[in-house]
């Protein structure tokens, strides 16, 4: 069965520009989540949604955003880029959300250059 | 604000040796916890996933245990391989409206052959 796939795998912005970023989850998965890794603050939480609905938010401004479709794939997108805005987003997904406490499978990522 | 701490940030060992990760948490109420393991450049690989009604996970070479109450989690590697040589971070899943997984920032490992 296919793992969590994420497209693209590396681009390269300038800032000032927007991003949209891929996630396609296992098949039977319908949550997703999406967190930013970084060598100085290391992985942090961005959103995750469950059947197109967004559960809960972490600490980032609203240039970074995100949704999910009925397919449950999902995207995210961060406009108006900044320098601080590079690094590797990963995709996440599970079969349930929150309570349920499954294990939940990462996708390779997406490396994202801000120049 | 629920913080995960993992120390120390890297570590080296010889292959063959029997080696413990530690994972420490602030909030208690958390619905589990999960050891993740990430090789350069890629994304992360679930190890092993407790709930916070169980005390241990088991799989292969690896034990993890969990101890609620005192915000505690180790990672045991038996006989450890050079191909061990990873990161390996936890995440708590917190309780509540807002919840979510918090990470660690992870232990770098190296075993030397």
């Amino acid at each position: 069965k296919a793992g969590v796939t994420q497209t693209p795998r590396y681009l390269i912005k300038t800032r000032g520009q927007q991003v949209t970023l891929s996630c396609s989850p296992i098949s039977g998965h319908r949550s997703v989540s999406w967190y930013q890794q970084t060598p100085g603050q290391g992985l942090q939480f961005l959103f995750e949604y469950f059947s197109e609905t967004q559960r809960n938010k972490g600490n980032f401004p609203g240039r970074f955003s995100g949704r999910q479709f009925s397919n449950s794939r999902s995207e995210m997108n961060v406009s108006t880029l900044e320098l601080g805005d590079s690094a590797l987003y990963l995709c996440a997904s599970s079969v349930g959300w929150g309570v349920t406490g499954n294990t939940i499978y990462f996708g390779e990522g997406s490396w994202l250059t801000v120049v | 604000k629920q913080e995960v701490t993992q120390i120390p940030a890297a570590l080296s060992v010889p292959e063959g040796e029997n080696l413990v990760l530690n994972c420490s948490f602030t909030d208690s109420a958390i619905y589990n916890l999960q050891w993740f393991r990430q090789d350069p450049g890629k994304g992360l690989t679930s190890l092993l996933l407790i709930q916070s009604s169980q005390r241990e996970q088991t799989s292969g070479r690896l034990n993890a245990s969990l101890d609620k109450s005192s915000g505690r989690s180790t990672l045991y590697i038996a006989a450890s391989q050079p191909g061990d040589s990873a990161t390996y971070l936890c995440a708590v899943r917190s309780t509540g409206a807002n919840s979510k997984l918090t990470f660690g920032k992870g232990i770098t490992l190296s075993v030397r052959p």
